[in-house]
C-alpha cells in the first residue's frame, strides 16, 4: 500500500524555540495532505487541511499562526510549531489520501517542549 | 454534527477469546466506515473499511459490517492474538474526503497469553 513516512519521528526543544515536522508521500502524490494532533490515551484532532500550492484550511480552534503549515510540493507537507510551550507537547499525525475513501497515515511525530 | 462512539476501554482477553468492539455513529446522509488501528508509538493504520449500508469489511481475521438501521460499526474478531494488542478506532468521513475524518475516542485492546 502507499507509505507515508514523517520526519523527525521524535523531537525534543526548549520553550519558545519553533520546530519543523515533514510530512511525505513516498510513492503517491498528494494534493491534500491532512494534520492530526493526538493527546495521551485520546483520540485525533484534525487540526488543518494541507493543500498543494495554497494555504492551508484551520478547523476551528486552531491557531494558524501558532501551526505553520507549508504543501509546497506535491509530495512534501511541513507542520512548524513556532515558539512551541510545553502545553504544544503531543504526538503529531499527518495522513494523505488516495481517492475520496482511502487515507494514509505518517508514523507520527512526538514533540517534547521542556 | 458528525459524532463516533466507542466502547469503553480497556479490554482485556485470553488469547484466542472472542473479541467484540462496539461502534455506533451519528452523521448526515451516506458515510463512509473505517476501523483503524494504532500499535504503540506509531501512527494509525487502516484495518478495514465499508462504504456503503450491508458492506462486510474484513482483514487479518478482523471484520465488521456496516448497520444504517442501527447505525453501527462493530469490529469482530473470532479469535484473538496477543499480536492484536493495540488501539482501535472507529471512524467516519462523508465520503468525499477520507482525510476529514470523524475518529472515535479509541478502545484499548490488550490480549494476554
Amino acid at each position: 500500500g502507499a507509505v507515508v513516512s514523517q520526519h523527525p519521528s521524535r523531537v525534543i526543544c526548549k520553550s519558545g524555540t519553533s520546530v519543523k515536522i515533514e510530512c511525505r508521500s513516498l510513492d503517491f502524490q498528494a494534493t491534500t495532505m491532512f494534520w492530526y494532533r493526538q493527546f495521551p490515551k485520546q483520540s485525533l484532532m484534525l487540526m488543518a487541511t494541507s493543500n498543494e500550492g495554497s494555504k492551508a484550511t484551520y478547523e476551528q480552534g486552531v491557531e494558524k499562526d501558532k501551526f505553520l503549515i507549508n504543501h509546497a510540493s506535491l509530495t512534501l507537507s511541513t507542520l512548524t510549531v513556532t515558539s512551541a510551550h510545553p502545553e504544544d507537547s503531543s504526538f503529531y499525525i499527518c495522513s494523505a489520501t488516495l481517492g475520496p475513501d482511502t487515507q494514509y497515515f505518517g508514523p507520527g511525530t512526538r514533540l517534547t517542549v521542556l | 454534527g458528525n459524532s463516533v462512539t466507542q466502547m469503553e476501554g480497556p479490554v482485556t482477553l485470553s488469547e484466542e477469546a472472542f473479541l467484540t468492539i462496539n461502534c455506533t455513529y451519528t452523521a448526515t446522509g451516506y458515510p463512509s466506515l473505517f476501523w483503524y488501528v494504532q500499535y504503540p508509538g506509531e501512527g494509525l493504520q487502516l484495518l478495514l473499511k465499508a462504504t456503503k449500508a450491508d458492506d462486510k469489511g474484513s482483514n487479518k481475521g478482523f471484520e465488521a459490517t456496516y448497520r444504517k438501521e442501527t447505525t453501527s460499526f462493530h469490529l469482530e474478531k473470532g479469535s484473538v492474538q496477543v499480536s492484536d494488542s493495540a488501539v482501535y478506532f472507529c471512524a467516519l468521513s462523508d465520503g468525499t474526503n477520507a482525510g476529514k475524518s470523524t475518529f472515535g475516542d479509541g478502545t484499548t485492546l490488550t490480549v494476554k497469553p
